[in-house]
């Protein structure tokens, strides 16, 4: 079935290192994507999105790539801070079928002082 | 705070019992989701509304399960009979517009003993 997954499960880094989170999702017919961070306990806060015309975004210390040839997408967070611990998600969403999100597993990213 | 707002935030229940939660969503927002999250896994849709219309139930949503947003504004998912396989993160979720920014609520914690 159509899924969208992650790569890493967990990511390790020094704070103030650039971190890249990847995500590969199946539907090519997906044209919206979002990147969330959840911290313990609280819902999913937005990041970034992209649409399917576009193959870079760039926000406040963070870009997503989109690759719709291989279906993959990327985070990177510039700098990263203790304060960028979380679990991300990636997840799509194809227009005509009522903008439901489909999201990936989950990469847990750990910053080290 | 994303301005979605859920209650309770945790609720423990014994099996069997029947369970309500609200989702009050950013007013001007006319789209509402309905997803559940179990621990390590991002969230899986139940259902949405445009306005008062519930357009869409994911397969996930049995007929224990009910979803109502009167006059189009808050939104209550009730459980009956519940089961220890219910226990879950419960989110709502609510964008202006389809494929537009989704804000998520802290969510709703269900323990089923």
């Amino acid at each position: 079935g159509e899924s969208v997954g992650l790569h890493l499960p967990t990511l390790s880094v020094q704070e103030g290192d650039n971190s890249i989170i990847n995500c590969a999702y199946s539907n090519s017919a997906s044209d919206y994507f979002i990147w969330y961070k959840q911290e313990s306990g609280k819902g999913p806060q937005f990041i970034i999105d992209i649409r399917s015309n576009m193959d870079k975004r760039q926000g406040q210390r963070v870009t997503v790539l989109l690759n719709k040839t291989v279906k993959h997408l990327s985070l990177q967070i510039a700098a990263t801070q203790p304060g960028d611990s979380a679990v991300y998600f990636c997840a799509e969403t194809v227009y005509n079928q009522g903008g439901k999100l489909i999201f990936g597993q989950g990469t847990e990213l750990s910053v080290k002082p | 705070d994303t301005g979605v707002s859920q209650d309770p935030r945790h609720k423990i229940t014994k099996r069997g019992q029947n369970v309500t939660f609200r989702c009050d969503p950013i007013s001007e927002h006319n789209r509402l989701y309905w997803y559940r999250q179990t621990l390590g896994q991002g969230p899986e849709f139940l259902t949405y509304f445009q306005n008062e219309a519930q357009l869409e139930k994911s397969r996930l949503l049995s007929d224990r399960f009910s979803a109502e947003r009167p006059k189009g504004s808050f939104s209550t998912l009730e459980i009956q009979r519940t089961e220890q396989g219910d226990s879950a993160m419960y989110l709502c979720a609510t964008e202006r517009a389809m494929n537009t920014e989704a804000f998520f609520g802290q969510g709703t914690r269900l323990t089923v003993v």
